[in-house]
Order: C-alpha cells, then structure tokens, then sequence
C-alpha cells in the first residue's frame, strides 16, 4: 500500500518569507496529490490539489509541485500571513484510497 | 446546503460498549469516506464506500463496521469500544470521476474509557 512521509513536522516562519512542506509516496500508482488545511478544531479543508499528469499548479499565494520520478511533492506559501498558521496535511492515492502525511504544524510570527 | 454532517458532534463510551455515528451529505455524492485522527498521525482510512449499498476497507478497519444503505448516509459502528478507538472520527464524500475532491464532515470527538 501507499506510505506518505511528510517533513518537517513543525515550522515557524516569520510573516512575509515563505513556507515549503515536503511529502514522499511509494505507491507509483497514485495519481492524486492534495494538500488540506486543518484549523485548531476544525475540519480539514482543500486549499490545492494536483493529478499526475501535472508538474506544478499554482492558486495565488499558493503552488504545489510534483516530481513523478523521485516520487515528491511540495506545498509552497509565499509572503506568509498570521492566518496561514495551522496544521497541513499532504496525502497521495488513487481515487477512493487517499493516504495522508502525519501533518506540518506551520506558525508564522508577526 | 449543508454539505457533510456528523452526529453526535461528542461522546463517552465505557470499554465494551457499542455506538454507530452517522454521517449525511447533501451533495448527492457517489464516495464516502470514514477517517479517524490521533495526534502526530494524520487521517488514516478506517473503511469506504463508492456507492449505495458498497463498502469497501481501508487502512485500520480492525474493530468498526460500515453500512451504506441509502446514498447520503455512511454509517460507521463500533460493536465493543476499546481505548485504543478514543480518537476524532471524520466523515468524508466526494462526487467521484472525475473530480476528486473530498469535502470533510465537521468531526466526532469519541472517548473510551
């Protein structure tokens, strides 16, 4: 089955600089790599996503890359902001069977 | 609409006792998805279902059973609670090919003790 590794599993940026998570998968198989965003007691929630046929996509301050090959992808928060502190989760998978990173707790500092 | 809805939002069980929680979605979703989230493990899939009257397992289904009877509802059971169950449990849909964005219910927070 699928395994995802996410690193690091904590971050702390200063507001304004950039944030860049990090996941591997081992299954060649998945071909859906997501990224959520889970608030303290909240639900996780969609910010990105990207299918393999897909190297990078990009939504405002926000972008994703894929590399096929080395089997990773990265989440990527330009000019950070007080609200994009939060737990983010990477999972990988085939439609249906998603498997999810442990999470990266990002705080960003005034 | 109010997408995904989970019940009970709490609960406290005693080791040996049973419960089911429900999950609904108003989205006429194909897939439905529970979860369950301990700390520093991410979600990991307990079972799922790709369609009324389908289930299937996922990751840590050992101790839970599903049933899908009617397309908005995925219920998830618990026959004998164990202290290893306590966790937060999500419920997940999503509309199927080709879109495969799934859209989280707000969480139960079950305790066994």
């Amino acid at each position: 089955g699928e395994n995802v590794e996410q690193h690091p599993s904590t971050l702390s940026v200063q507001e304004g600089d950039s944030a860049v998570i990090k996941c591997t998968y081992s299954d060649s198989a998945s071909n859906y790599f997501p990224w959520y965003k889970q608030e303290l007691g909240k639900r996780p929630q969609l910010i990105i996503d990207i299918r393999s046929n897909v190297g990078e996509k990009k939504d405002q301050r926000i972008a994703v890359t894929l590399n096929k090959t080395a089997k990773h992808f990265s989440l990527h928060i330009t000019e950070t902001q007080p609200e994009d502190s939060a737990v983010y989760f990477c999972a990988a998978g085939p439609l249906g069977k998603l498997q999810f990173g442990a999470g990266t707790q990002v705080v960003v500092t005034p | 609409n109010a997408g995904v809805t989970q019940t009970p939002k709490f609960r406290v069980l005693k080791t040996g006792q049973s419960m089911t929680l429900l999950c609904a979605q108003d989205m006429n979703h194909e897939y439905m998805y529970w979860y369950r989230q301990d700390p520093g493990m991410g979600l990991r899939l307990i079972h799922y279902s790709v369609g009324e009257g389908t289930t299937a397992k996922g990751e840590v289904p050992d101790g839970y059973n599903v049933s899908r009877l009617k397309k908005q509802n995925f219920l998830l059971g618990l026959e004998s609670a164990a202290p290893s169950q306590t966790s937060v449990y999500f419920c997940a849909s999503s509309r199927g090919l080709p879109t495969y964005e799934q859209y989280f219910g707000p969480g139960t927070r079950l305790t066994v003790t």
